[in-house]
């Protein structure tokens, strides 16, 4: 069965304390992984887009990689306009679009 | 307006009522969606238009019902709602939905339901 994983479920930080999110997934085949932010009564924000083992992408504290099984979003120094529910899905290389969500990781950076 | 809009914000409902939920993406997209947000579980896909077709009904119960007129407008319709059915209703679009290809979806801000 499709899956995806997050960890921690939730995660305070100091700010410009770094850490990394994780986002364990299995799947038949992976066509890719989104990154998404998710702020309080808000829609989801889409972040990264990753497609291959190996490729990583980067938007301001933000940087996403992707391995075979995982990816991981570090972030460098947050701040606490970086507080919010990161959500991660990915997208099974098989026919139809829907993507697997997984629970997400709230992140609190305080001052 | 810009991005992807709904309406209402939030919506409080009793099980015996119909009422409609209204999405509009102004991205010129051509695909669709509607998903589940409950607390404490992943965002779930209810149904999936692309140009204007439904292409995929993720066993929702009918008593959610969907429309798409156009690639711009989304509906929801809800009657005869249980209390579970109570979560924050996103749409989201992407560029495109067909098999291959891969678009990342934008979300519009969701309909918080409450059903008494």
């Amino acid at each position: 069965e499709d899956q995806v994983t997050q960890s921690p479920e939730a995660l305070r930080l100091q700010e410009g304390e770094s850490s990394s999110l994780n986002c364990s997934y299995t799947v038949s085949g992976l066509r890719g992984l989104f990154w998404y932010r998710q702020d309080p009564g808000k829609g989801p924000e889409f972040l990264f887009t990753l497609y291959s083992a190996g490729e990583e992408k980067e938007k301001e504290r933000l940087k996403a990689t992707l391995t075979k099984k995982e990816s991981f979003l570090h972030i460098t120094a947050p701040k606490p306009e970086d507080s919010a529910t990161y959500l991660c899905a990915v997208q099974p290389n098989q026919a139809g679009t829907a993507l697997i969500f997984g629970k997400g990781t709230t992140l609190s950076v305080s001052s | 307006e810009t991005g992807v809009t709904q309406t209402p914000r939030h919506l409080v409902m009793g099980m015996t009522n119909k009422k409609s939920l209204k999405c509009e993406q102004h991205l010129g997209h051509n695909a669709m969606y509607w998903y589940k947000q409950s607390a404490k579980k992943p965002l779930e896909l209810m149904f999936v238009y692309n140009f204007k077709e439904q292409t995929e009904n993720n066993s929702v119960p009918s008593r959610f019902s969907p429309e798409c007129p156009n690639s711009s407008h989304l509906f929801l319709h809800l009657h005869t709602l249980q209390p579970e059915d109570s979560a924050l209703y996103l749409c989201a679009s992407s560029q495109d939905s067909s098999f291959g290809m891969l678009y990342e979806q934008y979300f519009g801000p969701g309909t918080r339901l409450t059903v008494t």
